[in-house]
């Protein structure tokens, strides 16, 4: 059983870029969700997708936006990137049962200078 | 609006120890679960213990156990035989039925003494 990845493990870029995050989901979870890590907090919740729709989305302006594909993977963008967005991104996978448990990847650091 | 407070920032125990973590959380559902989330310097988070709300008995896995006490909202983490292994981050999160999205405290930074 393949655990959820996320590439780039590192990502440095200058505000005003834009950004493209990548999720691989466990496999056979259908639901992927991300959330945003600011250091020394704990994740915030940026939006969920299930069977490639957008299923739920925390308090984040619209510049953050996703994609899930057939195979359930998926990105996170983010434009005209702000310093603040610095922080760790987390995908986490799941299958939607009663268990709501959430399977997390490493992580993605992005430095916004 | 669901929140969870962790109180602790920082805590330390000696090798072989008992230390407990502390949660209080808010929701005004009746159907939610609640997870205690492991960070290691490593970074990837690591699902600890899991407990239904409409479930008494306190969840246990292993070494870790948990108090859920519904009326006072609160969720403490146990950890028996502390090992050097146990140090890191320890995040309470909330969630309720029929969303699966995860609402987390700030996170107890736990360190283990040899």
């Amino acid at each position: 059983e393949t655990g959820v990845t996320q590439s780039p493990t590192h990502l440095i870029k200058t505000r005003g870029q834009q950004v493209t995050l990548r999720c691989s989901s466990q496999s056979g979870h259908n639901t992927v969700s991300w959330y945003q890590q600011a250091l020394g907090q704990g994740p915030q919740f940026i939006f969920q997708y299930y069977r490639e729709e957008e299923n739920g989305r925390g308090n984040f302006p619209p510049r953050f936006s996703g994609l899930q594909f057939p195979n359930y993977s998926s990105e996170l963008n983010v434009n005209a990137l702000e310093l603040d967005d610095s922080a760790l991104y987390l995908c986490a996978s799941s299958l939607r049962t009663d268990s709501y448990e959430q399977y997390f990847g490493p992580g993605t650091r992005l430095t916004v200078t | 609006a669901q929140t969870v407070t962790q109180s602790q920032p920082e805590m330390s125990v000696q090798e072989a120890e008992t230390v407990t973590l502390s949660c209080t959380y808010d929701t005004s559902e009746n159907n939610y679960y609640l997870f205690w989330y492991k960070q290691p310097p490593s970074r990837q988070m690591i699902l600890v213990i899991r407990q239904e709300a409409y479930k008494q008995q306190n969840a246990t896995e292993n070494r870790f156990s948990v108090n859920f006490q519904k009326a006072a909202k609160s969720f403490s983490l146990k950890i028996s035989d502390s090992q050097l292994g146990d140090t890191a981050m320890y995040f309470c999160a909330l969630t309720q039925g029929g969303s699966e999205k995860l609402v987390f405290g700030k996170g107890t930074k736990l360190t283990v003494n040899p």
